[in-house]
């Protein structure tokens, strides 16, 4: 089994649907993360958490919300999708330091809202 | 100015061949760096740590140069597998971590 799992792989969705991204690890990181990646602007934060009782906004956070359920699990739902999120969704974790040992990035989520 | 440049090619070198890139980093007080390799349409992955001393790992090194602000990766004697597109990551504090938008390189027959 991988060490970050995420479901689904690839989804399409219609605008203003609820979507929800699910995300969990193996590794007994603390750290976890939702990023996305859009051609040409590289991977962008949208929210992190450092433990189960801590939830933070990254850089693009607007029309995402999340939930850490344990700590081996972050879900990123979408509350009202829209077109300009389609993109690939990565979750990642890492063990102390935003990546100062290394991220661990999931598979990806490819995402397309129509 | 962007916290992190990365050339984005597409650098296409012949098998065998020496090829490098750079990274340019805008906040001097960045403490860690990183180089990802992703391939297309997958998940990045760690492919090495850069220390301020230089490290090398087979026939790849990665260099800190802290007075001009960049980071480089050396890749000697080129292969096919390594067609891919490697990121630049940098860590200006725990709370934070930026990521190039990469850059690509194809090695070709």
């Amino acid at each position: 089994d991988a060490d970050v799992t995420q479901t689904p792989r690839n989804r399409i969705t219609k605008t203003g649907k609820r979507i929800m991204l699910e995300c969990s690890q193996t590794k007994g990181h603390d750290r976890m993360y939702w990023y996305r990646q859009d051609p040409g602007l590289g991977l962008r934060l949208i929210y992190y958490s450092f433990d189960v009782k801590d939830i933070n906004k990254g850089e693009i956070s607007d029309g995402y919300s999340v939930s850490r359920q344990a700590q081996a699990k972050f879900s990123l739902s979408l509350e009202s999708a829209i077109p300009n999120q389609t993109a690939l969704y990565f979750c990642a974790t890492s063990d102390t330091g935003q990546g100062t040992y290394g991220y661990t990035f999931g598979s990806g989520t490819r995402l397309t809202v129509v | 100015r962007k916290e992190v440049e990365q050339d984005p090619g597409p650098f296409n070198v012949p098998e065998g061949a020496t090829v490098a890139f750079n990274c340019t980093y805008s906040n001097s007080a960045s403490q860690s760096f990183f180089w990802y390799r992703q391939d297309c349409r997958k998940e990045p992955k760690l492919l090495m740590s850069v220390y301020s001393s230089g490290n090398e790992d087979g026939r790849f090194t990665a260099q800190l140069n802290r007075a001009s602000q960049y980071i480089s990766l050396l890749i000697r004697d080129s292969k096919l597998s390594d067609s891919a597109t490697y990121l630049c990551v940098v860590n200006p504090s725990d709370q934070k971590v930026t990521f190039g938008t990469g850059t690509k390189l194809q090695v070709i027959p």
